[in-house]
């Protein structure tokens, strides 16, 4: 069984800046993948960044970069040159290796973006 | 390609009646998964599918049964719908490749139960 926690419920940042967000996971598994997704107003679930736990090197995609502290089980998502479409819920994720069980997921931070 | 589409968006049921959820994907994906997500919550695994004709249990399967007669369609079905049922009803899949875990979620249905 696996357990995701992200403890901040909302966080409000103004635009252009960086914000990061934080995710804490627990499995007991050796081979697991951790996702960050973006859910908008509209409620579709839109992938950000992924990041496979046997490799070391950090996964970054444009603005948006993850710190993986594998040994820590903390897994944050920055994103630099916040944009106003930016603003959403954001979804930490985990599952193991074989992917067939489904997603565990986190109870997501309500991320603002100020003009 | 229309990636995984679900019918209907919203819908409303009375205690009691039953309905079916629709999930297609045509990524010919062998993994689908049903979630459930609760306001303010995270989304919470229902059923899963590893292909055609294989169903399991996730960590919310009380109140729902799934089949899975081929490998595009994947249907959720209420039966008895509770107050307890309402909720925004999401259905992904996923392919299986090793490193490529990614699930591809559909627009989402919205049940509300009165």
């Amino acid at each position: 069984a696996q357990t995701v926690t992200q403890s901040q419920p909302e966080m409000s940042v103004q635009e252009a800046e960086t914000v990061t967000l934080s995710c804490t996971y627990d499995t007991s598994e050796n081979n697991y993948y951790l996702f960050w997704y973006k859910q908008p107003p509209s409620r579709q679930m839109i992938l950000v960044i992924r990041q496979e736990a046997y490799k070391q090197q950090n996964a970054t995609e444009n603005r948006f970069s993850v710190n993986f502290q594998k040994a820590a089980k903390s897994f944050s998502l920055k994103i630099s040159d916040s944009q106003l479409g930016d603003t959403a819920m954001y979804f930490c994720a985990c599952n193991s290796g074989g992917g067939a069980d489904g997603l565990t997921f986190g109870k997501g931070t309500h991320l603002i973006i100020q003009p | 390609n229309a990636g995984v589409t679900q019918t209907p968006k919203f819908r409303i049921l009375k205690i009691g009646q039953s309905m079916t959820l629709q999930c297609t994907q045509d990524m010919n994906h062998n993994y689908m998964y049903w979630y459930r997500q609760d306001p303010g919550m995270g989304l919470k695994l229902i059923y899963y599918s590893v292909g055609a004709g294989i169903t399991d249990k996730g960590e919310v399967p009380n109140g729902y049964n799934v089949s899975r007669s081929t490998t595009e369609d994947f249907p959720l079905r209420l039966e008895l719908a509770a107050p307890s049922q309402t909720s925004v009803y999401f259905c992904a899949s996923s392919y299986t490749r090793q490193g490529d875990y990614e699930q591809y979620f559909g627009p989402g249905t919205r049940l509300t139960v009165t």
